[in-house]
């Protein structure tokens, strides 16, 4: 079974700019979560989606949005980049929440110049 | 409030000497837990979760881990390393009623020759 995939894996862009994220979850899974790394910062959670719905948002500013598919894939957009939106964003898909096993993909890697 | 400590940034090593990497949390409610691990320019891979039940939890590549309701901790351990090993180490805490992940800031485990 194919795990989770995101898309694109690297980007550069520069301030002001918006950018769109993909996450593709594995088969069969419905929920999607979306996290932000960064060395200063770490891990952080970012929001939820469960059958196209959003059911948990992180403290992030309305710039950072969301939205799910029917088809479970999820994307990520934000929107007036700054430079501190340098991350790594990763996605994870589960079977069914909560507690159950999150898997997470490769993530994609957003440069902000 | 969740939060999770880990107690150390960095732990170095030698190959085939025994680990703890240690892991506090605080919840006001029942929580599961979790421990995941990253590889450089990787996503996170899940080595073990504590749902309910026995409260040591064996993972994947040998490693273990012990759940303490009375001090709040979660502590991972592993006899003997190995090289490969080497990686970053996330301890994580997610709530009944909801799906996102609460992360610890990560520890860097080395081991060398």
């Amino acid at each position: 079974k194919a795990g989770v995939t995101q898309t694109p894996r690297y980007l550069i862009k520069t301030r002001g700019q918006q950018v769109t994220l993909s996450c593709s979850p594995i088969s069969g899974h419905r929920s999607v979560s979306w996290y932000q790394q960064t060395p200063g910062q770490g891990l952080q959670f970012l929001f939820e989606y469960f059958s196209e719905t959003q059911r948990n948002k992180g403290n992030f500013p309305g710039r950072f949005s969301g939205r799910q598919f029917s088809s479970s894939r999820s994307e990520m957009n934000v929107s007036t980049l700054e430079l501190g939106d340098s991350a790594l964003y990763l996605c994870a898909s589960s079977l069914k929440p909560p507690g159950d096993t999150q898997y997470f993909g490769p993530g994609t890697r957003l440069t902000v110049l | 409030a969740q939060s999770v400590t880990q107690l150390d940034s960095q732990v170095p090593v030698f190959e085939e000497a025994p680990v703890e990497l240690r892991c506090n949390y605080s919840s006001s409610v029942s929580v599961y837990l979790f421990w995941y691990v990253q590889y450089p320019n990787q996503g996170l891979q899940l080595l073990l979760k504590y749902l309910s039940g026995s409260t040591l939890v064996k993972g994947i590549n040998g490693f273990e881990a012990e759940f303490n309701k009375s001090q709040t901790s979660f502590h991972l351990r592993k006899p003997s390393v190995h090289i490969s090993d080497t990686a970053e180490y996330f301890c994580a805490v997610s709530e009944f009623i909801g799906t996102a992940l609460i992360f610890g800031k990560g520890t860097t485990l080395s081991v060398s020759s």
